[in-house]
């Protein structure tokens, strides 16, 4: 069973770029969540996708964006990086509605200079 | 607004001993509640998760327990090692929420001594 991936590991980009991050969901998962997590700091719910539809969104712009494609692997888009952005993303996957525990990948960090 | 808190933000404790890490949430109506893991700069590794219905979970070392009318949590990690020493996240998913949508406390960061 192939765990929760993410790529690119690290990434630093610069004011006002756009960037796109990377997970594929553990075998068999059908749900995507990205998680943001600041230095010190609970990771920040982003948004959810179930079934290739949005199913959620935390208090976060417009700028963030994601999408999932068939084999329910997923991506997250920021437009317009501010240095706030810097932090860690976590993506997490679960099998809904059997389990709703959910198993998150390494992280990626981003660094906005 | 869930808001939960995980008291205290740092704990070091010697080798073998036996230790509480504590998470309270404000409101009760969740549909469940998870315990993580956290190494320095990696990702989250889900130790325990605890539905509503549930008062406990188990699994080696360590026990967690849920009081959903407290508005409490604890982890129980027994015979501490070195190895133990990583930040403790508690997250709770509310009953109402569709999205699944994970809450989580600060973490406690936990060191083991030799």
């Amino acid at each position: 069973e192939t765990g929760v991936t993410q790529s690119p590991t690290h990434l630093i980009k610069t004011r006002g770029q756009q960037v796109t991050l990377r997970c594929s969901s553990q075998s068999g998962h059908n749900t995507v969540s990205w998680y943001q997590q600041a230095l010190g700091q609970g990771p920040q719910f982003i948004f959810q996708y179930y079934r290739e539809e949005e199913n959620g969104r935390g208090n976060f712009p417009p700028r963030f964006s994601g999408l999932q494609f068939p084999n329910y692997s997923s991506e997250l888009n920021v437009n317009a990086l501010e240095l706030d952005d810097s932090a860690l993303y976590l993506c997490a996957s679960s099998l809904w509605p059997s389990t709703d525990e959910q198993f998150f990948g390494p992280g990626t960090r981003l660094t906005v200079l | 607004k869930q808001e939960v808190t995980q008291i205290p933000a740092a704990l070091s404790v010697p080798e073998g001993e036996n230790l509480v890490l504590n998470c309270s949430f404000t409101d009760s109506a969740i549909y469940n509640l998870q315990w993580f893991r956290q190494d320095p700069g990696k990702g989250l590794t889900s130790l325990l998760l605890i539905q509503s219905s549930q008062r406990e979970q188990t699994s080696g070392r360590l026990n967690a327990s849920l009081d959903k009318s407290s508005g409490r949590s604890t982890l129980y990690i027994a015979a501490s090692q070195p190895g133990d020493s990583a930040t403790y996240l508690c997250a709770v998913r509310l009953l109402y929420n569709q999205g699944g949508k994970l809450i989580f406390g600060q973490g406690t960061e936990l060191s083991v001594k030799p």
